[in-house]
């Protein structure tokens, strides 16, 4: 059973990036696609992007794209979700997730990295 | 873009029968997914491709996808079903590629 660990919160200021990691225990790593979603306070939740370590290919949602990088290290079995220019709406709790195959679930989800972006 | 659109809200009482609807066009025709999140937890899977329930979810979920609905319907309802519930598509013409539904928050009463 795949576990994911995210890194710890984070405070930024506008105009500053971001970097949140994903670690997976098992020995799956390359076998699927890990995606990005994020959920602003009390709202609901939205895909960001994600990436298939093994071919190394990442996609984005259209909204982000230029602004969110998502990369992996096979080696150590982490994934990244780089988000830069910030702005106060992208103050939001940032999950990563397994995604077996394109029209499968995301499951299982990491625990969550709040992500406050202020002044 | 594809929408996937729900009801804000579901109360219902405890032992009676919750139904959420999740409607998009033709989402008859794709695999939905249905997610629960409880306050302050990451979501949880409790039903995969329209209607399968994975290790670990209660009998009592269930799900249905047909024409412009999909159905996620949680019988003898327990207090700790409450909680906030997304539908999920893959729609690979889309600029979103996974679009999650607007969310429900049940209500246990």
């Amino acid at each position: 059973q795949v576990q994911l660990v995210q890194s710890g919160a984070e405070v930024k200021k506008p105009g500053s990036s971001v970097k949140v990691s994903c670690k997976a225990s098992g020995d799956t790593f390359n076998s699927y696609a890990i995606s990005w979603v994020r959920q602003a306070p009390g709202q609901g939740l939205e895909w960001m992007g994600g990436i298939i370590p093994f071919f190394d290919t990442a996609h984005y949602a259209q909204k982000l794209q230029g602004r969110v990088t998502i990369t992996a290290d096979k080696s150590t079995k982490m994934a990244y979700m780089e988000l830069s220019s910030l702005r106060s709406e992208d103050t939001a709790v940032y999950y990563c997730a397994i995604l077996a195959s394109g029209s499968a679930p995301f499951d299982p989800w990491g625990q969550g990295t709040l992500v406050t972006v202020s002044s | 873009s594809y929408v996937l659109t729900q009801p804000p809200s579901v109360s219902v009482a405890p032992g009676k029968t919750a139904s959420i609807t999740c409607g998009g066009n033709n989402i008859g025709t794709k695999s939905v997914h249905w997610f629960q999140q409880r306050p302050g937890q990451a979501p949880v899977l409790v039903i995969s491709y329209d209607s399968d329930r994975p290790s670990g979810i209660p009998e009592r979920f269930s799900g249905s996808n047909s024409g412009n609905t999909a159905t996620l319907t949680i019988s003898r309802v327990e207090a700790g079903d409450e909680a906030d519930y997304y539908c999920q598509v893959w729609e690979s013409s889309s600029d979103l590629l996974y679009v999650f539904g607007t969310g429900t928050r049940v209500t246990v009463l």
